[in-house]
């Protein structure tokens, strides 16, 4: 059972366009992460976000960590072919990550 | 400096099989883990370390499955018997710290078919 629902599964966009993926809980996390994974290879660390409330800008790329630390978001601006990856969410507590199932992100040039 | 190493990189074996998957963590990197992904189920953490000690194996999957850490420079995870459902791509982390702003530096995985 995954505790983080990530949606959409799959996004196709053009070069150039907005997308926003989303990661929500039934549960309280101490705090989210989001990681890129592309083909091939293991995820690579985007952002950590531990405030309820928290944006984080990361040049094109912007999280949010939702007011009650249940959700987030992550909005790409003008995408490039570059930011095509597997995007997951992580939930944190203890010492242990818990990951949605992830958003398949392509841009297309 | 190298990031996380694992091997083999990719492994076919038939069922019934042992299959023994290596990793050498980032040096100075206390934590590490094991995880597994999926189509059907994502990354799903199996087993981690502190200090070389297993903390928490409540997501092996059962008996079968293995993981020890005999110095802090090396990991294995083995499989034995191996099944065609556990067909997966393995991956191994580590972190400098633990908890939930540590961040984990994944390895490039093993990708592990089961036949």
């Amino acid at each position: 059972t995954q505790l983080l629902e990530q949606s959409p599964q799959f996004l196709s966009i053009q070069e150039g366009e907005n997308l926003t993926v989303y990661c929500n809980s039934s549960s309280v996390f101490s705090s989210l992460q989001w990681y890129r994974q592309e083909p091939g290879e293991g995820p690579v660390l985007l952002v950590t976000v531990v405030t309820g409330g928290e944006v984080k800008k990361l040049k094109r790329l912007t999280f949010q960590f939702g007011d009650a630390r249940k959700d987030s978001s992550l909005h790409i601006t003008a995408a490039q072919p570059g930011d095509t990856g597997l995007y997951l969410c992580a939930g944190g507590g203890d010492y242990k990550l818990s990951f949605g199932a992830g958003t398949t992100v392509t841009v297309r040039a | 400096d190298a990031g996380v190493i694992q091997s083999p990189r990719h492994e076919v074996t038939e069922m019934g099989q042992e299959v023994t998957l290596r990793c050498k963590p980032i040096s100075g990197h206390d934590y590490l883990f094991w995880y597994r992904q999926t189509m059907m189920r994502g990354l799903e953490l199996l087993i981690y370390f502190n200090n070389n000690v297993p903390i928490d194996d409540s997501g092996m999957p059962e008996d079968r499955f293995s993981a020890k850490m005999p110095n802090a420079s090396f990991s294995t995870l083995k499989i034995q018997p191996s099944e065609p459902r556990d067909s997966a791509v393995y991956f191994c982390a580590s972190s400098l710290i633990g908890g939930p702003m540590g961040t984990q530096y994944f390895g490039p995985g093993t990708r592990l078919t089961v036949l």
